[in-house]
């Protein structure tokens, strides 16, 4: 079984400040993907990583696959009350994949 | 179109009874994952079918749970003879081509009394 650990389960942070979260695992990954879930809601895909050592940018959101697309980090820019909620890294193949536990993200304003 | 649909949103039954939880697809998915979600354990895999089909479901419970996708109508994951340590909230998700690009509902949250 591929695992996903992500750090650190929980942030408290203030509006305006910077932050990465990190997603390892010991395995390769063909693909890495991050969510985004608030509270009473499913989980909504932000962006796919496929190619190891790829950046993708969302507006204040910076996805990276590691070299060896064993983990992957996001990092937010000047966060916003609205970026609050829960964050999920997810890997694996075309039938099944595994979701890390998460990162519970609080943005104070 | 209205996106992956899940009903009910929220069902409350007593120890011995049945759960019945329905996903309706977006349309042109023929992908179905169903994923439990507990607060200290994340996303856990249940299982994935595709129309009449069942392709893994190594994530299911041995006794009890079951699942479906029938030629018409929803997918559905049913529990029976629930117990506590059954509640817990149950999303669907499904996909077009595969697991990498997944759209979820907004899951149903499971109480047992």
């Amino acid at each position: 079984t591929q695992l996903l650990e992500q750090s650190p389960q929980f942030l408290s942070i203030q509006e305006g400040e910077n932050l990465t979260v990190y997603c390892n695992s010991s395995s390769v990954f063909s693909s890495l993907q991050w969510y985004r879930q608030e509270p009473g809601e499913g989980p909504v895909l932000l962006v796919t990583v496929v190619t190891g050592g790829e950046v993708k940018k969302l507006k204040r959101l910076t996805f990276q696959f590691g070299d060896a697309r064993k983990d992957s980090s996001l990092h937010i820019t000047a966060a916003q009350p609205g970026d609050t909620g829960l964050y999920l890294c997810a890997g694996g193949g075309y039938q099944k994949v595994t979701f890390g536990i998460g990162t519970k993200l609080q943005v104070i304003p | 179109n209205a996106g992956v649909m899940q009903n009910p949103r929220h069902l409350v039954r007593r120890r011995g009874q049945e759960a019945r939880l329905r996903c309706s697809p977006m349309k042109g998915h023929s992908h179905v994952y169903w994923y439990r979600q507990l607060p200290e354990e994340g996303l856990k895999f249940m299982v994935y079918l595709q129309k009449e089909n069942i392709i893994d479901e190594s994530g299911m419970p041995k006794e009890r749970f079951s699942a479906e996708f029938p030629k018409e109508g929803p997918s559905i994951l049913r529990i029976q003879q629930v117990v506590r340590g059954d509640s817990a909230a149950y999303f669907c998700a499904t996909s077009q081509t595969g697991a990498n690009v997944l759209t979820f509902g907004a899951g149903s949250r499971l109480t047992v009394l």
